[in-house]
């Protein structure tokens, strides 16, 4: 079955980086996008970046534009956000979700999530 | 970045229908529709519907979507204790060049 299952969430002083990653499996990597979605305690869900699975066609949300940087390596069915500057705001749980790009079925299967908190 | 625009709360009553909107821009749901999900308290969100009011295998027939003009719809018939839930619209928007999201409904089955 498709899983997609994020690491590299924790705790972060503000101004520090942190690396995340989404190991997919279950589904073929190819024709695939991964999305970053996040969700502060409490909130609503905000998008954050998507990649498609050859490392092409990427896009940003102007919250993380400039400061945030998503790959993807489609030897390894793996997706990483590279977490520059954080602030506090950046403080949520962090989903990684699927898109298959023939359907057109934008997140589709989701991760369980890994929590990022930006405190000093 | 602009987002949706969903009511903050429904309240309907058990095997009643259940209605939530969401309204956009001619640059994200008048154009590409937009896609439905629902997220339980501690879980991770649930696709319900996708492009072209498309339902993943699995969700059930109770749930539609539909649009019209700037405004996507989700109909939820049949209202069960387990619909009771937050739910999400999304959007690709084409000005911005990313995906926005509505802030969620609190969907209350009385």
């Amino acid at each position: 079955q498709v899983q997609l299952v994020e690491s590299g969430g924790g705790v972060v002083q503000p101004g520090r980086s942190l690396r995340l990653s989404c190991a997919a499996s279950g589904f073929t990597f190819t024709n695939s996008a991964i999305h970053w979605v996040r969700q502060a305690p409490g909130k609503g869900l905000e998008w954050v970046a998507a990649v498609w699975y050859d490392g092409s066609n990427i896009n940003y949300s102007d919250s993380v534009k400039g400061r945030f940087a998503i790959s993807s390596d489609n030897s390894e069915n793996t997706v990483s956000l590279q977490m520059n500057s954080l602030r506090g705001e950046d403080t949520a749980v962090y989903y990684c979700a699927r898109e298959l790009l023939a359907r057109g079925s934008t997140f589709d299967n989701w991760g369980q999530g890994t929590l990022v908190t930006v405190s000093s | 970045q602009a987002g949706l625009t969903q009511p903050p709360s429904v309240s309907k009553d058990l095997r009643q229908s259940a209605t939530l909107t969401c309204t956009g821009n001619s640059n994200n749901v008048g154009n590409e529709g937009a896609a439905w999900l629902q997220q339980h308290q501690g879980h991770p969100p649930k696709l319900l519907s996708y492009r072209n009011n498309s339902r993943p295998s699995g969700i059930s027939d109770r749930f539609s979507a539909s649009r019209s003009g700037i405004t996507a719809s989700l109909t939820i018939t049949g209202l069960q204790p387990d619909d009771e839930a937050d739910y999400y619209c999304s959007a690709w928007d084409s000005s911005l060049s990313a995906w926005v999201f509505g802030e969620g409904t609190k969907l209350t089955v009385l």
